[in-house]
């Protein structure tokens, strides 16, 4: 079962252009949304978070937009570069304590164009 | 800096072999996990543990079974290696504080012949 449904599977953007990349969630008991960032040859690391009790982060370039009522979430890269090209997986998870059991989506693999 | 060391970057090993993949961490983290990476399907959990000597099964622990010996070291275990196996394989390691994030190694690339 696919508990966190991620589009697009890629994506290309040319430089200095935002990069968008959605997610859906179905168990309404998710409480945790991290994203990851992977570049070849690396594992993931978390890029950044949220909570459901606001509806928007921001750190840098990169802002989570969270929308409860539909059970989706996005992640938008302002001001897009070369660098930023990897891939990206949205995640979920339940309970404060449990941040390590995510359920992750399957990935968009994002190619910024200089 | 955490660090999450994964002993082999490439692994190839025949159908029917007993494989292990060894992961360490350290920063002396409660919990370490181990997923595995299929293009299209993300990563999914096969095995967790948060405590020397204890585990959980996670979303695909069917064939697979783990060991954790000593808190900094958490093994995954193909007990008889199938071709559906080959797959890239991920160990991260989290810290029992609330909001702490997931440290990833760089990942086994295993290839079951």
């Amino acid at each position: 079962q696919q508990q966190v449904k991620q589009s697009p599977q890629s994506l290309i953007v040319q430089k200095g252009g935002i990069s968008i990349i959605n997610c859906a969630y179905e168990n309404t008991a998710f409480d945790y949304f991290p994203w990851y960032q992977q570049f070849p040859g690396k594992g993931p690391a978390l890029l950044i978070a949220i909570r459901p009790d606001v509806s928007e982060k921001k750190e840098g370039r990169f802002t989570i937009s969270f929308n409860k009522s539909a059970k989706q979430f996005s992640l938008h890269i302002m001001d897009s570069q070369p660098g930023d090209s990897a891939t990206y997986f949205c995640a979920a998870s339940r309970g404060s304590s449990n941040t390590g059991k995510l359920i992750f989506g399957q990935g968009t693999t994002l190619q910024v164009k200089p | 800096d955490v660090k999450v060391t994964q002993s082999s970057r490439y692994l190839v090993k025949r159908t029917g072999e007993k494989v292990f993949l060894e992961c360490v961490q350290d920063m002396d983290h409660e919990n370490m996990f181990w997923y595995r990476q299929d293009p299209g399907l993300g990563l999914r959990l096969i095995y967790f543990s948060y405590d020397v000597k204890m585990k959980e099964k996670g979303d695909i622990p069917e064939g697979y079974s783990v060991s954790r010996e000593k808190k900094e070291r958490f093994s995954l275990i193909l007990e008889s290696a199938s071709t559906n196996q080959t797959s890239m394989y991920l160990c991260a390691s989290r810290s029992d504080r609330v909001g702490s994030p997931l440290h990833f190694g760089n990942g086994t690339r295993l290839t079951v012949t």
